[in-house]
This record gives C-alpha cells, structure tokens and sequence, in this order.
C-alpha cells in the first residue's frame, strides 16, 4: 500500500529566502507525482505534475525533482514571497491502473515579511 | 475556460439525514475523481469515473456512500444515514483520463463542498 510522507508538517521562513519542501513515497512504481498548493478554506491548485519518465519540473519560482528510485520528491521555491504562504500537497499517481492520487499530509509553509 | 465547480459549497446537515453533493467537471474531461479531507490531513480517495462506470470505488468507506455518473458528466455523491464522522470537505477532480499506457494527465480540482453532520 503507498504511503505518502511530508516533513516538516509546517516550515516558517523570512522573505526571499530560497526553501525546498521535501515528498516520500513508498512505493516507487508510480506514473506520475503532483504538488498541489492550498490556501485556508479552499481547493487544491494544481503546481506542477511530473511524470515517471521525468526528473524535474519547473514552472516560474517553482522546480519540481522526482526521484523514483529513492521514493523521494522535493519541491524547491526560490525567492520566497508572502503570497507564497499556503499548505502545499505532495500526491503520487498510480501503482495501480485507475490515476488516483495518494496524498501526503502536506507542509503548510509561512513566508514572513 | 471554466474550471470544476461543486455545489453546494457548504452543506450543514442532522446526522441519520441523506445528503446529495455535486460535481461539474472540466468539460471535455473524461476522468472524475472524488475525495474527502478531514481536517488537517491530506485529501484521502473515494471513487474514479472513467466515463459512466465507476472503475475503482475501493475508497468509499461504506455502503452508505454512492456515486453516479449517469452521462459521463455530471456527478453525484450521494451518502444516506449521515453521522457526525462524515463532517469533511468532499472535493472532486477531473482529468482528461488515460491514454493508453501513456501516464494519467494531471488532476484539476474543485473548491470543495464542506459538510457538517450535526
């Protein structure tokens, strides 16, 4: 059965520092894994989607690793803003054929002004 | 374009009374997805849509919870018998589907329906 593991569960940081938030899996035959952010009483926004070919993603201040072979993701965010303060999402997708996604607890990040 | 919407936003209920949530996936989006999120934890799988056919409901809890998908669309997740354990937020996602042996296109959620059973 997958499990999917986040730490630190919460990480506060001072403006513009750079920070990398860290995604374990159990088990590594997964087709793809997906960081969510999620602000307080809100959905899941999508952030970046990597698939199990691949071994990073990047979008803007945003690059996503994946290595399967470890069971390990990280998310790396450069230049930290306020607005970046959120609960971010871990999820891997598959080891089955049905695209569900198992999600870790998530680390809810603060950047300080 | 128009992205999942789920209504109603918030649900407040008494516990033993049937309740009816509903999603709109992404239009063109072949693959329905729905979870439920306890509070503080990671949204946890109930059931995968893949057209009109529920093709995995290995997550529903019991089977005092339901889904249809009657014309590939719209979805409904209906759950009888409320108990005050049912409080969540029930999300849905929706995603283009499979592709073959292709990995699965990336999940688009929804702002979530928040029940409360009292």
């Amino acid at each position: 059965k997958q499990e999917v593991t986040q730490i630190p569960a919460a990480l506060s940081v001072p403006e513009g520092e750079n920070l990398v938030l860290n995604c374990s899996f159990t088990d590594s035959a997964i087709y793809n894994l997906q960081w969510f952010r999620q602000d307080p009483g809100k959905g899941l926004t999508s952030l970046l989607l990597i698939q199990s070919s691949q071994r990073e993603q990047t979008s803007g201040r945003l690059n996503a690793s994946l290595d399967k072979s470890s069971g390990r993701s990280t998310l790396y965010i450069a230049a930290s803003q306020p607005g970046d303060s959120a609960t971010y999402l871990c999820a891997s997708g598959g080891s089955s054929n049905t695209g569900k996604l198992i999600f870790g607890q998530g680390t809810t990040l603060q950047v300080k002004p | 374009g128009a992205g999942v919407s789920q209504t109603p936003s918030n649900k407040v209920t008494e516990k033993g009374k049937y309740v009816e949530l509903r999603c709109d996936p992404i239009s063109g989006h072949t693959a329905l997805y729905w979870y439920r999120q306890s509070l503080g934890q990671g949204p946890e799988f109930l059931i995968y849509f893949q057209g009109t056919g529920a093709a995995d409901d290995s997550g529903l809890p019991n089977d005092r919870f339901f889904a249809v998908r009657p014309e590939g669309s719209v979805s409904t997740l209906k759950i009888q018998r409320t108990e005050r354990g049912d409080s969540a937020v029930y999300l849905c996602a929706s995603s283009l589907g499979p592709r073959g042996r292709v990995s699965y296109n990336e999940q688009f959620f929804g702002p979530g329906t928040r029940l409360t059973v009292l």
